[in-house]
């Protein structure tokens, strides 16, 4: 089974609207990285969470990671088209050198002008 | 100024033979990465270098060869190419030290279809 859960798998909202995705780690996570994919290119960072009750916002995207640091949420207000492409989080379970991101399995959110 | 560069951004090639990607960051990062992306977009570490030396190998199979000969460039050469080796490669660098942030900085990908 995954230790990393993304829900939805996939979303497509109208213009303007609200959405969360949600991602669900096994274990209490060291860190939580959210990246965006646009089709057919790389991943570009969005932003990290650490500390347990954690909240980031950059935008109109905002990223909470909860107490117990096994779920964290990203939260997108106002959706445009230009929201669109592949998200992804990905999670550090450990503090030590050499460490590796394991990585949900994405959400693609398609924005409908 | 492109931080992590790979090449080709294309490659097609027929089943059986020999291919190399190439990855080369400007970041002045210890560590590189190799992930493939399947047709899912399921996201997989495949190897992992830090200072040059092989620090994560995830089960990949022996035709995938790394090669990093310095700290600033990680190649991956595939033998033998099956079909089942089409999929988007990126190539990745971060810092891996101690208590560090983990963040990767992404290549732009490598769509490997193998015919």
């Amino acid at each position: 089974s995954q230790e990393l859960e993304q829900s939805p798998q996939s979303l497509i909202v109208q213009e303007g609207k609200n959405l969360t995705i949600n991602c669900t780690s096994s274990k209490t996570l060291y860190g939580l990285y959210w990246y965006k994919q646009k089709y057919g290119e790389g991943l570009i960072f969005l932003m990290m969470l650490q500390k347990g009750g954690e909240e980031k916002s950059h935008e109109k995207i905002t990223a909470k990671l909860d107490e117990k640091k096994q779920q964290s949420s990203l939260h997108i207000t106002a959706s445009q088209p230009s929201h669109a492409g592949i998200y992804l989080c990905g999670a550090d379970f450990n503090a030590g050198n050499n460490r590796k991101l394991i990585w949900g399995l994405g959400t693609s959110l398609a924005v409908n002008p | 100024d492109t931080a992590v560069s790979q090449t080709p951004k294309y490659l097609v090639t027929q089943m059986g033979n020999d291919k190399s990607i190439k990855c080369e960051q400007n970041l002045g990062h210890d560590t590189m990465y190799w992930y493939k992306q399947d047709s899912k977009k399921f996201l997989k570490i495949m190897f992992s270098y830090n200072n040059k030396e092989l620090i994560i190998n995830e089960t990949v199979p022996n035709r995938f060869s790394p090669k990093s000969p310095d700290k600033a460039h990680l190649n991956l050469h595939i033998n033998s190419l099956e079909l089942g080796d089409s999929a988007v490669y990126f190539c990745a660098s971060g810092r891996s030290d101690l208590f560090s942030y983990n963040e990767q900085f992404f290549g732009p990908g490598t769509r490997l279809t193998v015919l």
